[in-house]
């Protein structure tokens, strides 16, 4: 069965430097690899995706990811943080065949301080 | 853009009680889902749906929970007897036939008193 593992519980990063927002992922097959986030009391909105391609993938706000294969990682990188960025970030992998559920890892809070 | 709408969005109720939560998915979308997420914790898939039957289920959905698709447009989830336990925000999904991408709801916050 299909895993994801955030490592990290918080991520507290300065307004203006570099974010990163670590997630390793376990599945059968090429993955399906997803990063959504999550504001306080809303639901989960999609930021980007990588299916096949290039493994750089770019999403909204200024957020990419880079798929590493031989890592097994999905880590989420905005160069510049910005204080609306806090928030709850949830990395997710679907495997390719099946029904094709979603596993999420726990998710990390991610704190921008002015 | 269309979106996954959900109803209510907060429902309070009381322990053994049931409850009935809605969803309406995009409308040219044919897998289902619910996911559930207990306050401060990851969010977890509880059962998919599609062409009118449950395909996959996890544990957490045991005799308790049964989901429906009564009318070509609305999606429930129903919970028979509420636990204290089953307080969480509940998402319903959905995904069209080719896309990659699930679409998620605004979620129904669920608290069980």
């Amino acid at each position: 069965a299909q895993s994801v593992a955030q490592p990290e519980d918080q991520v507290n990063v300065a307004e203006g430097n570099p974010l990163t927002v670590k997630c390793t992922y376990s599945v059968s097959g090429n993955p399906y690899l997803f990063w959504y986030v999550q504001y306080p009391n809303r639901g989960l909105q999609f930021l980007l995706k990588y299916i096949t391609g290039d493994n750089l993938v770019k999403g909204s706000y200024g957020f990419e990811a880079e798929f590493n294969k031989s890592q097994t990682s999905f880590h989420l990188k905005k160069p510049s943080a910005l204080v609306s960025d806090s928030a709850l970030y949830f990395c997710a992998v679907r495997a390719p065949y099946g029904n094709n559920r979603l596993a999420f890892g726990k998710g990390n809070q991610v704190v921008v301080i002015p | 853009e269309p979106e996954v709408t959900q109803t209510p969005s907060h429902q309070v109720t009381q322990m053994g009680q049931e409850v009935i939560l809605r969803c309406v998915p995009i409308s040219n979308h044919l897998y289902f889902y619910w996911y559930r997420q207990i306050l401060g914790q990851k969010v977890e898939f509880l059962v998919s749906f599609y062409n009118n039957e449950i395909s996959e289920k996890s544990e957490i959905f045991d005799d308790q929970f049964s989901v429906e698709r009564p009318d070509g447009s609305n999606f429930t989830l129903k919970i028979r007897s509420t636990k204290l336990e089953d307080s969480a925000m509940y998402f319903c999904a959905s995904r069209a036939r080719d896309e990659f991408l699930t679409h998620f709801g605004p979620g129904t916050r669920l608290t069980v008193t």
